[in-house]
């Protein structure tokens, strides 16, 4: 079975550029998550969607983050414009449908903003 | 690879030892846990769960216990191998709450040969 893919592996950019992750989450889960994971930190969820509705974006940074997943299986992460404090390994995961369901995590997208 | 955590606990364990992580919740409310393992570069891997009604559940190599009373989870990791170095997670959510997964500050583990 195919784990979670997720892309770029890593990304650079300037503070105040634009920047958008890809995730393409395991065949068949209802449930997806994207989290930012800083360094020294366990990872804070962002957001989640249940196919291809939000279940929980409370905490999401909504004035310069934004999530879609729009046919319910693969998903995009946007950050615009990008801060310095944003530099953080941003992990996909899925799950078959509650979030009580194991987790399968990709192996992340490391964004460093100068 | 890079560093998961620069400034994390770290438990330094001799191979073929047993180790014992531990972590610490705040939520009385806290339905369920569980224990990730996080090698340099990857996403958290998942190793055993544990819901709040039982105290004690095996896996391969890997113990984990729960005590409500002062909330407390550990794992316990058998025959410790070179293999096992990583950074290593609790996590734990409160059903009432919606299910949203919340990460402790991990503990990196070092097997010394």
């Amino acid at each position: 079975e195919a784990g979670v893919a997720q892309s770029p592996r890593y990304k650079i950019i300037e503070k105040r550029q634009s920047v958008a992750f890809w995730c393409n989450p395991i065949s068949g889960h209802a449930t997806l998550y994207w989290y930012q994971q800083i360094l020294g930190q366990g990872p804070k969820l962002l957001i989640q969607f249940q196919n291809n509705g939000v279940v929980d974006d409370s905490q999401l940074p909504k004035d310069r983050f934004s999530a879609e997943r729009l046919k319910g299986v693969d998903s995009t992460l946007k950050i615009q414009p990008a801060k310095l404090e944003d530099s953080a390994v941003y992990l996909c995961a899925s799950s078959l449908v509650v979030s009580t369901d194991t987790q399968y995590f990709g192996p992340g997208t490391r964004l460093t903003v100068l | 690879g890079e560093s998961v955590g620069l400034h994390l606990p770290t438990l330094s364990v001799q191979e073929g030892d047993n180790s014992i992580i531990n972590c610490a919740y705040s939520n009385s409310a806290s339905d369920y846990f569980i224990w990730y393992k996080q090698e340099s570069g990857k996403g958290p891997q998942f190793i055993i769960d544990i819901r709040s009604n039982m105290d004690k559940r095996q896996g391969q190599r890997v113990t984990v216990l729960l005590n409500k009373t002062v909330k407390h989870l550990s794992l316990q990791i058998a025959a410790t191998q070179p293999g096992d170095s990583a950074v290593y997670f609790c996590a734990e959510t409160d059903g009432a709450a919606g299910n949203k997964l919340t990460f402790g500050g991990g503990t990196r583990v070092l097997v010394k040969p």
